[in-house]
């Protein structure tokens, strides 16, 4: 069974600022892929960025960007010159490719707060 | 980018009343939907897949009576909460993925709050 830890529970940054958010996963699986949802105070879940398993370059969205590490099960989100709109709960999820629909495995969360 | 609708935003009702709430992919063709739960400052908890022209998949410890989803078209899944008591009351939300806009990628509704009195 697949399982996503995000060992913090909130973080807070200054505007302007760098942040990073951690994730580890587990799983025996070799394609998958693995991504980072914002869920701001209204609720909607936003994709943030993606990473496909077996591409070995970090994905960048803008001033998202993530440092994937296969072999660790590491997928870390950091986002740079922190906007007070970054504010929301975020959530590391993964899912497995089997060349159909499978759900997503969510982690805990971390909610970020970023202060002016 | 897809648009999934769910509808309502927010219900309130008695308790032992039923509740219906839709979740429709607006731009695209969803054979497989998706129904979570979420608590207050939890994650999102997965109850259920819902499968166009077949039964729906349930997580373990989902009331399948409970909760009845129909898959009734390739762009609607309902979600019925049947005699809703007040520990029903969560926020629910639908997601869609969408192998052809972009492979893997799972698209959400905005949620719904039921409130049970």
């Amino acid at each position: 069974a697949q399982t996503v830890t995000q060992s913090q529970p909130e973080m807070s940054v200054q505007e302007a600022e760098t942040v990073t958010l951690s994730c580890t996963y587990d799983t025996s699986e070799s394609n998958y892929y693995l991504f980072w949802y914002k869920q701001p105070p209204s609720r909607q879940m936003i994709l943030v960025i993606r990473q496909e398993a077996y591409k070995q370059q970090n994905a960048t969205e803008n001033r998202f960007s993530v440092n994937f590490q296969k072999a660790a099960k590491s997928f870390s989100l950091k986002i740079s010159d922190s906007q007070l709109g970054d504010t929301a709960m975020y959530f590391c999820a993964f899912v497995r490719y089997s060349g159909g629909y499978n759900k997503l495995i969510f982690g805990a969360g971390t909610r970020l707060a970023v202060h002016p | 980018g897809a648009v999934v609708s769910q509808h309502p935003s927010r219900v309130i009702c008695k308790s032992g009343t039923s509740v219906k709430i839709e979740c429709r992919s607006l731009d695209f063709q969803a054979t497989t939907m998706f129904w979570y739960r979420q608590f207050p400052k939890q994650s999102l908890m997965l109850m259920a897949t819902s499968n166009e022209g077949s039964k729906a998949t349930y997580e373990q410890g989902v009331e399948k009576d409970k909760f009845l989803i129909n898959h009734a078209s390739l762009t609607l899944s309902t979600l019925t909460v049947t005699s809703a008591h007040p520990e029903d009351s969560s926020f629910y939300i639908c997601s869609a993925p969408s192998l052809l806009l972009a492979k893997n990628i799972q698209y959400f509704g905005a949620g719904t709050r039921l409130s049970v009195l």
